[in-house]
């Protein structure tokens, strides 16, 4: 069964500083996605980044990228320039295509100012 | 575009009490799920479809019961509620292929059974 560990869950970073959060799976297949979620005190829950586990290249949105090793499977994101409203949960996932999607237990991250 | 729909947003049950909790998407979505999140253990998945009379059983499925007769639809019951299914549950559902088969969630049920 697939399994997805978050082995840190609180972080904290100054503001204006950068800060990686990790992600371990397992998973004996090879077609599929991850996805970092970040879920703030509303409890909305919000796409960040996803990568297809097909593509070599590290998915970057903005000041949020990952570092994607598959072989090690491993999927690390990382938040650069972190501001105050980065602070919330985030959620590490994998999704075997077209199937479900697991979730780890989560990191909080705390942004000071 | 209203996304998925999910009510009611609070509830309070007494123990053994029924209830069903309604989710609801206008997206033409094949696949909807259910989950219950609880401090320090994430998202756990309680029951998907993958299509309109398809479920499947998740990480955690005892004490619920879904349906499918709709590709809309997906409730989620309760048919006796006990103290350990107080939570927040999440519905949520996706294309498949399509948006990178990301998920959309509803805006969450805060569940206490007393």
């Amino acid at each position: 069964a697939q399994t997805v560990t978050q082995s840190q869950p609180e972080m904290s970073v100054q503001e204006a500083e950068t800060v990686t959060l990790s992600c371990t799976y397992d998973t004996s297949e090879s077609d599929y996605y991850l996805f970092w979620y970040k879920q703030p005190p509303s409890r909305q829950m919000i796409l960040v980044i996803r990568q297809e586990a097909y593509k070599q290249q590290n998915a970057t949105e903005n000041r949020f990228s990952v570092n994607f090793q598959k072989a090690a499977k491993s999927f690390s994101l990382k938040i650069s320039d972190s501001q105050l409203g980065d602070a919330a949960m985030y959620f590490c996932a994998y999704r075997l295509r077209g199937f479900k999607t697991i979730f780890g237990a989560g990191t909080r991250l705390f942004v000071k100012a | 575009n209203a996304g998925v729909t999910q009510t009611p947003k609070f509830q309070v049950l007494k123990t053994g009490q029924s209830m069903t909790l309604q989710c609801a998407q206008d997206m033409n979505h094949e696949y909807m799920s259910w989950y219950r999140q609880d401090p320090g253990m994430g998202l756990r998945l309680i029951h998907y479809s993958v299509g309109a009379g398809i479920t499947d059983q998740g990480e955690v499925p005892n004490g619920y019961n879904v349906s499918r007769s709709t590709t809309e639809d997906f409730p989620l019951r309760l048919l006796s509620a006990a103290p350990s299914q107080t939570s927040v549950y999440f519905c949520a559902s996706s294309l498949y292929g399509g948006e990178g088969e990301k998920l959309f969630f509803g805006s969450g049920t805060q569940l206490s059974v007393l």
